[in-house]
């Protein structure tokens, strides 16, 4: 079955920076991608997805990446603020059978 | 529109009782998951219904069902409750042109004591 692998586990940057999530996938007949944004007691939160026809796509400060060929695809968030500071899980799903397989999640900590 | 709504947010039990969980889809939305979310073994999918049917389910033990009524809402069961079902149950719903994408609602949190 799929599997998602995802790095960091941790990342700390400083407000202003960039931040990077990456993950890989192993099925390659997943062909759409998620990412949700889950702060502390609170539900995971749909922030920006990507289907496999697409390599990039930006929304505002977020943007995702999918390499198909090396299967892998990764969160971009630019000029971070401290609001960003939460739990980023990214997804992976065939869509015949409807079922999102998630990573480890990356906790970032964004400092003033 | 309303959001994903979960009944309750919060519920403890003791080993051996059995748990019944709700989840009222946004509006619209036909398909329901459910998925298990715990600090050790992250997101895990429990299973999946449309228009009544479960169409997927994930690998778990079968003291976990569930069921989707004529209105969309759904339920799962939890049986014979064990301390390792402490978790945040959470479901979601997909709208009927996108239906690979879900939207979560916020959660049951059961502890099993």
């Amino acid at each position: 079955g799929e599997n998602v692998e995802q790095h960091p586990s941790t990342l700390s940057v400083q407000e202003g920076d960039s931040a990077v999530i990456k993950c890989t996938y192993s099925d390659s007949a997943s062909n759409y991608f998620p990412w949700y944004k889950q702060e502390l007691g609170k539900r995971p939160q749909l922030i920006i997805d990507i289907r496999s026809n697409v390599g990039e796509k930006k929304d505002q400060r977020i943007a995702v990446t999918l390499n198909k060929t090396a299967k892998h695809f990764s969160l971009h968030i630019t000029e971070t603020q401290p609001e960003d500071s939460a739990v980023y899980f990214c997804a992976a799903m065939n869509t015949g059978f409807q079922k999102l397989v998630f990573g480890t999640g990356t906790r970032l900590l964004v400092s003033p | 529109k309303a959001g994903v709504t979960q009944t309750p947010r919060y519920l403890i039990k003791t080993r051996g009782q059995q748990v019944t969980l709700s989840c009222s889809p946004i509006s619209g939305h036909r398909s329901v998951s459910w998925y298990q979310q715990t600090p050790g073994q992250g997101l895990q999918f429990l299973f999946e219904y449309f228009s009544e049917t479960q169409r997927n389910k994930g690998n778990f033990p079968g003291r976990f069902s569930g069921r989707q009524f004529s209105n969309s809402r759904s339920e799962m069961n939890v049986s014979t409750l064990e301390l390792g079902d402490s978790a945040l149950y959470l479901c979601a719903s997909s709208p009927p042109l996108s239906t690979d994408t879900q939207y979560f609602g916020p959660g049951t949190r059961l502890t099993v004591l």
